[in-house]
């Protein structure tokens, strides 16, 4: 059961912007750093944003992330057919000594 | 090549045992906290359990408290996961996921991932 809520799914036409939120308490994302995955069908995920809104050398930067109090969102712009996939937020939660994920959002394009 | 494979996932019977290992190679592994990650049929992304660097100390997920062992060996370049007394609820593809961070959980991310090895539990 994930301490994490994302919306089921999102979609937009290509070009377009999604944007997908991620909300939790002061235990998790209130306290710690977020980090955002992709994940494409039937391969392992993917990091695309770290420590909220950094993202590795690899990922365009039509990526983007940000965290204000218990709740973060991940941006996609300029959107791509090869962008459709689930997307997980995650983060360290200190009461629970683990980490723990979002429940998932799937981007459909349009 | 920098990369982690899998291997000893498998069907196995309720209340039976599995050991999964995750090689790793093109980089310092025992600089590296190690994770594993499952995710059942059609659903999310699970934490299970997690191993400090240096071995010293591990966390898991209550789902697995009790049933599950995390370990390492440096020298190998391998992070196992012991399973034990294993329910229909664990079958799941597993991937072992590595923990980077800038020194404190508060900053720590999954910054490689294996592919995943699946682990079917069924009589």
């Amino acid at each position: 059961q994930s301490v994490l809520t994302q919306p089921p799914s999102v979609s937009a036409a290509p070009g377009q912007k999604v944007t997908i939120s991620c909300s939790g308490s002061s235990s998790n994302i209130g306290s710690n750093s977020v980090s955002w995955y992709q994940q494409l069908p039937g391969t392992a995920p993917k990091l695309l944003i770290y420590e909220n809104n950094k993202r590795p050398s690899e990922i365009p930067d039509r990526f983007s992330g940000s965290k204000s109090g218990t709740s973060a969102t991940l941006g996609i712009a300029g959107l791509q057919t090869g962008d459709e996939a689930d997307y997980y937020c995650g983060t360290w939660d200190t009461s629970l000594s683990g980490f723990v994920f979002g429940t998932g959002t799937e981007v459909t394009v349009l | 090549q920098v990369q982690m494979v899998e291997s000893g996932g498998g069907v196995v019977q309720p209340e039976g045992s599995l050991r999964l290992s995750c090689a790793a190679s093109g980089f310092t592994f025992s600089s590296h906290g190690m994770h594993w990650v499952r995710q059942a049929p059609g659903k999310g992304l699970e934490w299970v359990a997690s191993i400090r660097y240096d071995g010293s100390k591990k966390y898991y997920a209550d789902s697995v408290e009790g049933r599950f062992t995390i370990s390492r060996d440096n020298s190998k370049n391998t992070v196992f996961l012991q399973l034990n007394s294993l329910k229909t609820e664990d079958t799941a593809m597993y991937f072992c996921a590595r923990w980077t961070s800038r020194g404190t959980p508060d900053t720590g991310r999954y910054d490689l991932w294996g592919q995943g090895i699946l682990v079917t539990v069924s009589s």
